[in-house]
């Protein structure tokens, strides 16, 4: 399978405290991207990372991606209770994306 | 407003019935995207299409069928031939496969 693992499959933290998830995988790909979930709802793209690049930055939001690990990590700084939320990696393939089973972020007021 | 819109929000559907779920985009994408969600998984493809009249089965594609007559419009249809079909459906887009997926509000298909 493409889809690769993400870690840890729930995390429970403090607000303002950091939140770290990981990825990996298991084949080349061309980027990979974080996307958000809210209980019931659609995904939300959070960052693109380029398989060139190593670290991307928007916001609170910082992503690492180790080629030679295959490998990368999201780390949200300062957390919320609105960061609350499943969040996703998903890796480019040939032709399409291919998701992992999610982190459960819950973020404690 | 440009997004991606899926109808309806909710859908209850009884055994051996076949169900169309809606997904219309404004967004000009050339590539829209099916998945399937089931409680506390990720998201699995079930059909894609990278260009009108033309689609491609993903990973769970059986039980399942798609059309792309418009560039806008990806309607999916759960057959009866669809063993376990009560999930969490999304519809995506995007403007290729390697950039960004804009993703509906999703529907909530229980069978009866």
């Amino acid at each position: 399978s493409q889809q690769g693992e993400e870690d840890p499959q729930a995390l429970s933290i403090q607000e303002g405290e950091n939140a770290t998830m990981n990825c990996s995988y298991k084949t080349s790909i061309n980027n990979l991207q974080w996307y958000r979930q809210n209980s019931g709802r659609g995904l939300v793209h959070l960052i693109l990372i380029r398989s060139n690049e190593r670290e991307k930055h928007s916001g609170r939001l910082r992503v690492t991606l180790d080629t030679s690990k295959k490998s990368s990590s999201l780390l949200i700084t300062a957390s919320r209770a609105a960061d609350t939320a499943s969040y996703f990696c998903a890796k480019s393939g040939a032709n399409n994306l291919f998701f992992g089973t999610g982190t459960r972020l819950t973020v404690i007021p | 407003d440009g997004g991606i819109t899926q109808s309806p929000k909710y859908l209850f559907r009884k055994e051996g019935q076949n169900v169309t779920l809606s997904c219309e985009q404004n967004l000009n994408h050339d590539a829209m995207y099916w998945y399937r969600q089931d409680p506390g998984q990720g998201l699995r493809l079930i059909y894609y299409s990278q260009i009108v009249n033309d689609f491609q089965k993903g990973d769970i594609a059986e039980g399942y069928s798609v059309s792309r007559e418009k560039k806008e419009s990806f309607p999916l249809t759960v057959t009866s031939a669809q063993k376990n079909p009560t999930a969490f459906y999304l519809c995506a887009s995007s403007i290729d496969y390697v950039k960004e997926q804009f993703f509906g509000p999703g529907t909530r298909l229980t069978v009866l």
